[in-house]
């Protein structure tokens, strides 16, 4: 079954300091992987898909995410964190079953970003 | 614009009765989600549905119930027998036909009074 892992809750980086989100997933198929972003009491937003095409992926605000098939990696990356960064944020993985779709979501990592 | 329009944005529930969430969408998409979100556990999937008057139960259905008498309405009841209601809800849709990912509405929060 497919599963997205994001481990540890929270991180914490400065202003201006490399952003790094890990996520690994588990997938029996090709996948279909995403990062969703969440401002708080609002819904996510799409920052970046990969599906298949190249394995480096360019999102919106300044994020990317590098498929690595031999390391079951797509982790999200910025190389200059602003503070309108701190979010939470969500990896994800597509299910295709039988003609229906559905998303299986890692727990979410909590960015703070420090002045 | 096409959008998802969730509400109420907040929504109080007494002890032992239902409550719906709405979820409208003007994006003309055949599928529909809800998922439930708490603190530390992401989004887990409650109901979805593909077309109309037809949909499934996801990972947590119990104690949920879902209609979907037209494609661009999915409401979502949250029965007394849910035992832990108070969450985050959130509403999603997706054009079956293309390859683009699930568009998400602004949320539902639900507290118990």
């Amino acid at each position: 079954a497919q599963s997205v892992t994001q481990l540890g809750s929270h991180v914490s980086v400065s202003e201006g300091a490399l952003v790094l989100l890990r996520c690994n997933y588990s997938s029996s198929v090709p996948p279909y992987l995403f990062w969703y972003v969440q401002y708080p009491n609002q819904g996510l937003q799409l920052l970046l898909k990969y599906t298949s095409a190249a394995t480096l992926v360019k999102g919106i605000n300044g994020f990317e995410a590098e498929f690595k098939k031999s390391e079951t990696s797509f982790h999200l990356t910025k190389p200059s964190a602003h503070m309108s960064d701190a979010a939470e944020y969500f990896c994800a993985v597509s299910v295709r079953q039988g003609g229906s779709e559905k998303l299986v979501f890692g727990k979410g990592m909590k960015l703070t970003v420090n002045p | 614009d096409g959008g998802i329009t969730q509400s109420p944005k907040y929504l109080f529930r007494k002890e032992g009765q239902n409550v719906t969430l709405s979820c409208e969408q003007n994006l003309n998409h055949d599928a529909m989600y809800w998922y439930r979100q708490d603190p530390g556990q992401g989004l887990r999937l409650i109901y979805y549905s593909q077309i109309v008057n037809d949909f499934q139960k996801g990972d947590i259905a119990e104690g949920y119930s879902v209609s979907r008498e037209k494609k661009e309405s999915f409401p979502l009841t949250v029965t007394s027998a849910q035992k832990n209601p108070t969450a985050f809800y959130l509403c999603a849709s997706i054009d079956r036909a293309s390859n683009q990912p699930q568009h998400f509405g602004d949320g539902t929060r639900l507290s118990i009074l």
